[in-house]
């Protein structure tokens, strides 16, 4: 079955602009998690969708959103971007019945955001 | 709030030789224990998990081992080989929420 895929792979934007990335998750997957790599920072948890909801959030600001529509495919938002910003964004997907203890993740190849 | 620890963050060892990468988590809930290895320019992949119920496991060169009343667990890799570099990460998870480590860059020397 196909796996977990994000697009775009590669994004510019510049200082102040907004970006949405997005992420379809294995098909009966119903949790989608989102994290932020940056060398040396590792995996740096943004927040977690499960049927819609988001269940977990990570410390964040308000500026990172997202969002999960009753397919299960997810967006990430991010507004007023900085410098900062720029990382690899890798979404992760796993069955997580909720409730139960979370399985394994899969993850997708990663949108890598360059902010200028 | 809930933090997973791991060490070292950077290991070089001698091809052949083995390696081993130390997590403790502080979620005592926590009750499933993958690690992810990632190369270069790739996604994370699952390479080998444990559960609460379980001690130790083994996957040919690679084992886990988990202690739940120290809240440790610890990846082994024997007999290590060039492909073996990449960053591994652990996690802890349990009640709806999985933690990642910060990763260990493990370079395999020749």
């Amino acid at each position: 079955k196909a796996g977990v895929t994000q697009t775009p792979r590669y994004l510019i934007k510049t200082r102040g602009q907004q970006v949405t990335l997005s992420c379809s998750p294995i098909s009966g997957h119903r949790s989608v998690s989102w994290y932020q790599q940056t060398p040396g920072q590792g995996l740096q948890f943004l927040f977690e969708y499960f049927s819609e909801t988001q269940r977990n959030k990570g410390n964040f600001p308000g500026r990172f959103s997202g969002r999960q529509f009753s397919n299960s495919r997810s967006e990430m938002n991010v507004s007023t971007l900085e410098l900062g910003d720029s990382a690899l964004y890798l979404c992760a997907s796993s069955l997580a019945v909720g409730g139960a203890s979370v399985s394994e993740a899969f993850f997708g190849q990663g949108t890598r955001l360059t902010v200028v | 709030g809930e933090n997973v620890e791991q060490h070292p963050s950077t290991l070089s060892v001698q091809e052949g030789d083995s390696a081993v990468i130390k997590c403790t988590y502080s979620d005592s809930a926590s009750n499933y224990f993958p690690w992810y290895k990632q190369e270069l320019g790739k996604r994370p992949q699952l390479i080998i998990d444990i559960r609460s119920n379980v001690g130790e496991k083994k996957d040919q060169r690679i084992a886990v081992t988990l202690n739940k009343t120290a809240k440790h667990f610890s990846l082994h890799i024997t007999e290590t080989q060039p492909e073996d570099s990449a960053v591994y990460f652990c996690a802890a998870s349990g009640n709806d929420k999985i933690i990642f480590g910060k990763g260990t860059r493990l370079h395999i020397l020749p």
